[in-house]
């Protein structure tokens, strides 16, 4: 079975400042993961996928993730925050199989300061 | 993706007493699934829900206490049955996409007194 490892509960940061939200997965098959976002009272959304191909994701707002094999892990960053990025974020993995099912990390909440 | 809404988007409801959860979606998926987030926690899976059969249920979810309905291939409910306080939660559905990833509706904010 597949598992990810989310290392931080919380980042505060203060805006324009680059950050990292950590991300490890320990898998001995083909990987998939994912990062969702969750902003205050809303549902997920999907932030960035990898599922093959180039080792770096990138989404709409300037996140970007990198699969790391020989590190198993799969860390989210932005180079410039903004207060509006302030939530919760979830990495993900699928456990295989038939059924699709999403193993959730813990979530690490990012506050993002004037 | 697809447009997935719930209803309702909050409730308040009274210890021993069951809430049912809708989740419709803007077009055809083969699967469901059901979540539930506990105030300050990560999203636990409840059951799987495919159409025309029984839902399946996760370590720790019984279809007693969490019944499911899937009448067809854009429609799931959710009751949440003899509730008490500890059953306070959002509770999100999610449907399949086409590479493992699955996309959410905006959840059912359940408070139980």
């Amino acid at each position: 079975a597949q598992s990810v490892t989310q290392l931080d509960s919380q980042v505060p940061v203060f805006e324009e400042a680059p950050v990292e939200l950590r991300c490890n997965y320990s898998s001995s098959v083909s990987v998939y993961l994912f990062w969702y976002v969750q902003y205050p009272n809303q549902g997920l959304q999907l932030l960035l996928k990898y599922l093959s191909g180039s080792t770096l994701v990138e989404s709409i707002n300037g996140f970007e993730a990198e699969f790391n094999k020989s590190q198993t892990s799969f860390h989210l960053r932005k180079p410039s925050v903004h207060i509006s990025d302030t939530a919760e974020y979830f990495c993900a993995d699928p456990s295989g199989g038939s059924n699709y099912k999403l193993t959730f990390g813990k979530g690490t909440l990012l506050t993002v300061n004037p | 993706s697809a447009v997935i809404s719930q209803k309702p988007s909050r409730d308040i409801c009274q210890r021993g007493t069951s809430l049912t959860i809708q989740c419709q979606v803007d077009s055809q998926v083969t699967m469901m699934f059901w979540y539930r987030q506990q105030p300050g926690q990560s999203l636990t899976l409840i059951a799987t829900a495919n159409q025309g059969s029984e839902a399946t249920y996760e370590s720790g979810f019984v279809i007693d206490k969490f019944p499911i309905s899937r009448p067809n291939l854009t429609f799931s409910t959710l009751t949440v049955s003899n509730m008490s306080p500890e059953d306070s939660s959002i509770y999100l559905c999610s449907v399949a996409g086409t590479g493992y990833e699955q996309y959410f509706g905006p959840g059912t904010r359940l408070t139980v007194t």
